[in-house]
């Protein structure tokens, strides 16, 4: 066990819907990452939080937001969704400023769109 | 773009045997690596890592090997166990300050008994 926990497990939803995943960082990690698993692009880095704040973006769609709320859990909203937008949403937190940039990885949330 | 990659994406070993995954990287700027595990229906599971100035660190049954001048990564893995069985996948630190990792595609371990 990681840590970090997130919810839900699994969410089935239709296409132009909207969901929010949450994640719960392990204590004391003051950084969030969200990833997107899928078959065909490996994982990919969506966005970073520090603390609160944006801090770093990766490959992440205008009709993916997220945020960092002052407990430090995070929540990532994705809008309008797609059939592609199916895949495994990882989060991951870490202690920044440490030497390592070791990410604990949460169990993820398994997104169907159909 | 800077990308990571994995030389093979599928490796079938004998528990016992020792197993080696390879990784190439192409930013010759990165200065540090990891490399995560994956079990099935699981996140992924730090395993080791690397920093650009060195050449080898060796953990609990597994090393890893960076060749600078060739952009490589490999980790070894000991005595492989059914347990061992899982995706690996090497990451890469390619921005300054910043801790986005980017992930290679994985590799597929399977050890038979």
């Amino acid at each position: 066990d990681s840590g970090v926990t997130q919810t839900p497990k699994h969410l089935i939803t239709a296409t132009g819907q909207r969901v929010t995943l949450r994640c719960s960082p392990r204590s004391g990690d003051l950084s969030v990452y969200w990833y997107q698993q899928s078959l065909d692009q490996g994982l990919q880095f969506l966005i970073q939080y520090y603390n609160g704040e944006e801090r770093a973006k990766g490959n992440i769609l205008e009709r993916f937001s997220a945020q960092q709320f002052p407990d430090l859990h995070s929540e990532l909203n994705l809008s309008s969704l797609e059939l592609g937008d199916s895949a495994l949403y990882f989060c991951a937190s870490s202690v920044t400023g440490a030497r390592s940039y070791e990410q604990y990885f949460g169990p993820g949330t398994r997104l169907t769109v159909t | 773009g800077e990308s990571v990659g994995l030389h093979l994406p599928t490796l079938s070993v004998q528990e016992g045997d020792n197993s080696i995954i390879n990784c190439a990287y192409s930013n010759s700027a990165s200065d540090y690596f990891i490399w995560y595990k994956q079990e099935s229906g699981k996140g992924p599971q730090f395993i080791i890592d690397i920093r650009s100035n060195m050449d080898k660190r060796q953990g609990q049954r597994v090393t890893v090997l960076l060749n600078k001048t060739v952009k490589h990564l490999s980790l070894q893995i000991a005595a492989t166990q059914p347990g061992d069985s899982a995706v690996y996948f090497c990451a890469e630190i390619i921005e300054g300050g910043s801790e986005k990792l980017v992930f290679g595609k994985g590799m597929k371990l399977t050890v038979n008994p």
